[in-house]
Order: structure tokens, then C-alpha cells, then sequence
């Protein structure tokens, strides 16, 4: 089956600092790329949906400057949390879809990087 | 609005149990249903799904169907086992075309032998 990685798995950071999250498809090429964020005990919250060559699309509330999105290439789509704050410690999410029509195509989720920031 | 409940976890149960994972959902219309299910230290997987009202998905002895009379997916299997233990979500197709998905909390499953 389509496997989605995310590096990394977990990472440490002092407050102010940024940390970029990688998410790449091994053996499928992705068209779509999503980041979810899951807070304990609750859903996962999607942030953005990024196409390959073209600006991420924002969900209502998430800062595109806080939260920088580059899916540059089919296979690898990047979050940066800048100046990162202990608020943003959480779990990270992306999952990756393929073909023409993403609203009707499954989608394949990475292992998520928990995020911690002190 | 647009939201997925289910019912809150943990749920324990012991091997060869009869499992119900409660889950409801609210929308205009009628949006694709899923059930996904997260291993320890694993990425979600997606488990089943039906894409319209009255369709039964099933995998793994789990199963689920589509009643858009109580907007209901619930998700039952028969006989559990230990292997069973993970983290099921229940989802919903979102509104906008790209396909991203709404989701419940997340219900908890501990299997004992």
C-alpha cells in the first residue's frame, strides 16, 4: 500500500526557535497533501491542504505565517513552525492523496511528529 | 454544522468480545463515512468506509453502516481479539473539493487476553 513518512517522529525545541516537519510519499506521487494537528483527546483539527506548485490553502484560524507550508515537489511537503511557543507543542499530521479528483481519493497518513517546545 | 461525534473511550474489553464504537455525524447532504484506526506508533489507517446511505463497509471482521436516518456509522465487530487494541476515528468527507476529512475524537480499544 501507499506509505507516507514524517520526519521527525519527535522533536524537542526551545521557545522562539523554528522547526521544519517533512512529509513525504515513498512510492506514490502526491497531488495533494494535508497537516492536521491533534491535541490530546481530541480530533484531529485540519490546518491547510497544499497542491504541489501552489500556494497551501489555510483553514479559518491557523496562521499562514506561523505556520509555512512548501509542498515543492510530489513527493515531499514541508511544515516550519516559526518562532515557535509552548502553545505549539502538539501533534503533527500529514496525510498524502493522489490522483485527479482528491476529493474522492483516499488518503494516507504519516506516523505524525509530536512537537514539544519549552 | 459539519462534525463527527463518537462515543468517548477507553473501551476494555476481553478477547472475543462483542464491539460498538458509537459514532454520529452532522451534515448537509450526504458526505462519504469513514472508519480509521491508528496502531501503536502507526500512522492512521483507513479501516472501511461508504460513500452513500444504506452502504455497508467491512474489513477485518469490522463493519459499519451507512443509516442516514440517525446519521449514524457505528462500528461492530463481532469478536475482538487482542490485535484489535488501537485508536479508532470515525470521520466524514469536508465540504471543500480537495477531500479533507472531518474527525471524531478518537475512541481508545484495549483488548485483553
Amino acid at each position: 500500500g501507499a506509505v507516507v513518512s514524517q520526519h521527525p517522529s519527535r522533536v524537542i525545541c526551545k521557545s522562539g526557535t523554528s522547526v521544519k516537519i517533512e512529509c513525504r510519499s515513498l512510492d506514490f506521487q502526491a497531488t495533494t497533501m494535508f497537516w492536521y494537528r491533534q491535541f490530546p483527546k481530541k480530533s484531529l483539527m485540519l490546518m491547510a491542504t497544499s497542491n504541489e506548485g501552489s500556494k497551501a490553502t489555510y483553514e479559518q484560524g491557523v496562521e499562514k505565517d506561523k505556520f509555512l507550508i512548501n509542498h515543492a515537489s510530489l513527493t515531499l511537503s514541508t511544515l516550519t513552525v516559526t518562532s515557535a511557543h509552548p502553545e505549539d507543542s502538539s501533534f503533527y499530521i500529514c496525510s498524502a492523496s493522489y490522483g485527479h479528483h482528491s476529493s474522492y481519493n483516499e488518503q494516507f497518513f504519516g506516523p505524525g511528529t509530536r512537537l514539544t517546545v519549552l | 454544522g459539519n462534525s463527527v461525534t463518537q462515543m468517548e473511550g477507553p473501551v476494555t474489553l476481553s478477547e472475543e468480545a462483542f464491539l460498538t464504537i458509537n459514532c454520529t455525524y452532522t451534515a448537509t447532504g450526504y458526505p462519504s463515512l469513514f472508519w480509521y484506526v491508528q496502531y501503536p506508533g502507526e500512522g492512521l489507517q483507513l479501516l472501511l468506509k461508504a460513500t452513500k446511505a444504506d452502504d455497508k463497509g467491512s474489513n477485518k471482521g469490522f463493519e459499519a453502516t451507512y443509516r442516514k436516518e440517525t446519521t449514524s456509522f457505528h462500528l461492530e465487530k463481532g469478536s475482538v481479539q487482542v490485535s484489535d487494541s488501537a485508536v479508532y476515528f470515525c470521520a466524514r468527507r469536508g465540504v471543500g473539493s480537495q477531500g479533507n476529512l472531518i474527525f471524531g475524537k478518537g475512541t481508545k480499544l484495549s483488548v485483553k487476553p
